[in-house]
């Protein structure tokens, strides 16, 4: 059975750094590429950033990029999402999703629970 | 960026209704070199994670009712639920990923009456 569990959320000052896990098992993590989904507080799911099955490519929003850094542990079948200087704008539940695939073309075929990231003074 | 577009943003249907919902997409997406439109559909029922219903505009996923159909080609896609059931409360959100950043619909809210 294919799980995605999420870590590290929590309550964070604007300006400040989290990096959220994502716990994978139940399939050979290194052939599909893995994504960051979120979804701000009673809205719609926007997606944030992706990585290939090695990690060599990385892809991201623009209203992340150079903030955030997407990385993957294969050895670990761990996924991560480095936050830096964050913005009360980034408040939402992030959830760790897999795409269906080895590339990034590939719709979200699992989806974690999600980890609740809260931005505020 | 490609836009979205979903509509209704809510519907309220009586168990056992037929109900459509759309979305459009601002660029089309149908790849020509493997003629597949990339877009999905997704169910997140209250307090739940999304989950996978339809990928290439109209492939069912395994376990999902055949009551979902999706269908629909380059711009204009339609989710169908034949007869709708109680467990069917959602909002369902269509996604292309054609390209990035890839984008999601802001969702339409299905109600049971």
């Amino acid at each position: 059975e294919v799980q995605l569990v999420e870590s590290g959320g929590g309550l964070v000052q604007p300006g400040r750094s989290l990096k959220l896990s994502c716990a994978a098992s139940g399939f050979t993590f290194s052939n599909y590429g893995m994504a960051w989904v979120c979804q701000a507080p009673t809205k719609g799911l926007e997606w944030v950033a992706s990585i290939s099955t090695g990690g060599g490519n990385t892809y991201y929003r623009d209203s992340v990029k150079g903030r955030f850094t997407i990385s993957r542990d294969n050895a670990k079948n761990t996924l991560y999402l480095q936050m830096d200087s964050l913005r009360s704008e980034d408040t939402a539940t992030y959830y760790c999703a897999r795409h269906a695939g080895t590339g990034s073309s590939y719709y979200f075929d699992y989806w974690g629970q999600g980890v609740m990231v809260t931005v505020s003074s | 960026d490609i836009v979205m577009t979903q509509t209704p943003s809510s519907q309220a249907v009586s168990a056992g209704e037929k109900v459509t919902m759309s979305c459009k997409s601002s660029q089309s997406l149908l790849y020509s070199e493997n003629k597949k439109n990339y877009l999905a559909w997704y169910q997140q029922k209250p307090g739940q994670s999304p989950k996978l219903l339809i990928s290439w505009a109209s492939t069912r996923e395994s376990g999902v009712p055949d009551r979902f159909i999706g269908s629909g080609s380059g711009t204009d896609f339609t989710l169908t639920i034949s007869s709708v059931q109680a467990e069917d409360l959602a909002v369902y959100y269509c996604e292309q990923y054609y390209d990035t950043p890839f984008t999601f619909g802001s969702g339409t809210k299905l109600e049971i009456k």
